[in-house]
């Protein structure tokens, strides 16, 4: 049973373009969970997502990001044209069940904007 | 808005001592708290999970354990080894996502 898989692993990008990151849930989950982690920051929560459904984006910038969970394929969380500040480690984590119980984490998608 | 604070921020221990983390959080009124190890660019691993009706919980070396009415938790590392040399993070459930406190690296020198 694969665990949670994020790609890329490593994403280079300039200034003005678009970057987008894929996460693939556990294999029978449904929900996922995007997070960013800023250099020497800790980890803070950006949305989550139902099936074809944004339940909470709370933690999201208001512009240039957008994330959706189609009901065929990965998540994919999209950041339009990125800014150095961008750069960070962004997790993707699923749970089978809404209620916060467990969840399951990638191993990140680190995106450098240079 | 729930805020967790950890402490301390960075630890430095020979190998084989007993460690304690703290973790703190702003609203009792938690699902669960759960630590995880990061290493460096690496990803999160779980280490315990502790649900809002639990008081501590157990795996191997480590022992958490959760104080909910004060708001407190502790990570308990007995015998500690030079593998153990991570970031430990502690996250609350609050709501819909987890609320992550700011780490506290441990290095274990041998």
């Amino acid at each position: 049973n694969a665990g949670v898989m994020q790609n890329p692993r490593h994403l280079v990008r300039r200034r003005g373009q678009e970057a987008r990151l894929r996460c693939s849930p556990m294999k029978g989950h449904s929900h996922v969970y995007w997070y960013r982690q800023l250099p020497e920051e800790g980890l803070k929560f950006m949305v989550y997502l139902q099936k074809e459904n944004i339940i909470d984006e709370s933690g999201m910038p208001k512009e240039r990001f957008s994330a959706e969970f189609p009901k065929e394929g990965p998540s994919i969380l999209r950041i339009q044209q990125v800014v150095r500040g961008d750069s960070a480690a962004y997790f993707c984590a699923s749970s089978m069940t809404g209620q916060v119980n467990i969840q399951y984490f990638g191993a990140g998608t680190r995106l450098s904007v240079l | 808005k729930q805020e967790v604070t950890q402490i301390p921020a960075a630890l430095s221990v020979p190998e084989g001592e007993n460690l304690v983390l703290n973790c703190s959080f702003t609203d009792s009124a938690i699902y669960n708290l759960q630590w995880f190890r990061q290493d460096p660019g690496k990803g999160l691993t779980s280490l315990l999970l502790i649900q809002s009706s639990q008081r501590e919980q157990t795996s191997g070396r480590l022992n958490a354990s959760l104080d909910k009415s004060s708001g407190r938790s502790t990570l308990y590392i007995a015998a500690s080894q030079p593998g153990d040399s991570a970031t430990y993070l502690c996250a609350v459930a609050n709501g819909q996502n987890f609320v992550f406190g700011p780490g506290t690296r441990l290095s274990v020198l041998p």
